[in-house]
């Protein structure tokens, strides 16, 4: 199985500053034939579950606001909130659907 | 608007079987494949199953290869999960998703059953 690992474990931000998630994969999640990057990224608050942010890596959900945004290609990727709201506390996780045993990372804790 | 509805929580003891359902509304049913994903207290999400909603192909995790069970009703578009031989180390909250592209992204969630396994 592919293993996703996301660091830092927890961070703490300033309401209005920048919260940056980091993930990689222990190999790569691009297909060749299509050139896209077969990663998600997920927001859980306490009591509910998971809510779809992004996929294929950078692609923004419908109605995900634009502060957030997803970057990178291969192994490694980023989750940027790029002005921390407090409806922004939350955990959040990585997701690889490149082989169909889909695995998540750890989650990142984001906090103020 | 598309929607999961899944069953109350439940209370096992060791050794037994549960069996959970996901109502889905909203969508053409067999248009989307749909998983069961686990989270254990504090823990990572944790990938049990999918089903070809169309057809009822499956595909399990390893990890519970032996003990679950996913199936479907398509004339009342629900999904229904069952895991057997209950530990106390299966106590979680159980989702289900929806998946887009058959094996991509899920998109939609159900909001949970609390399965709990105690003596």
């Amino acid at each position: 199985d592919i293993v996703m690992t996301q660091s830092p474990d927890s961070l703490a931000v300033s309401l209005g500053e920048r919260a940056t998630i980091n993930c990689k994969s222990s190999q790569s999640v691009i297909y060749s034939s299509n050139n896209k990057s077969y990663l998600a990224w997920y927001q859980q608050k306490p009591g509910q579950p998971p809510k779809l942010l992004i996929y294929w890596a950078s692609t923004r959900e419908s109605g995900v606001p634009d502060r957030f945004s997803g970057s990178g290609s291969g192994t490694d990727f980023t989750l940027t909130i790029s002005s921390l709201q407090s409806e922004d506390v939350a955990v959040y996780y990585c997701q690889q659907y490149y082989f169909t045993r889909w695995t998540f990372g750890q989650g990142t804790k984001v906090g103020i | 608007q598309v929607q999961l509805v899944q069953s109350g929580a439940e209370v096992k003891k060791p050794g037994a079987s549960v069996k959970l359902s996901c109502k889905a509304s909203g969508y053409t049913f067999s248009s989307y494949a749909m998983q069961w994903v686990r989270q254990a207290p504090g823990q990572r999400p944790e990938w049990m199953g999918w089903i070809n909603a169309a057809n009822g192909n499956t595909k399990y995790s390893r990890n519970f290869q032996d003990r679950v069970t996913i199936t479907r009703d398509t004339f009342a578009t629900t999904t229904y999960m069952e895991l057997s031989d209950l530990r106390s180390e299966d106590t979680a909250v159980y989702y289900c998703a929806r998946v887009q592209g058959q094996y991509y992204y899920m998109d939609v969630w159900g909001k949970g059953t609390t399965v709990t396994v105690s003596s």
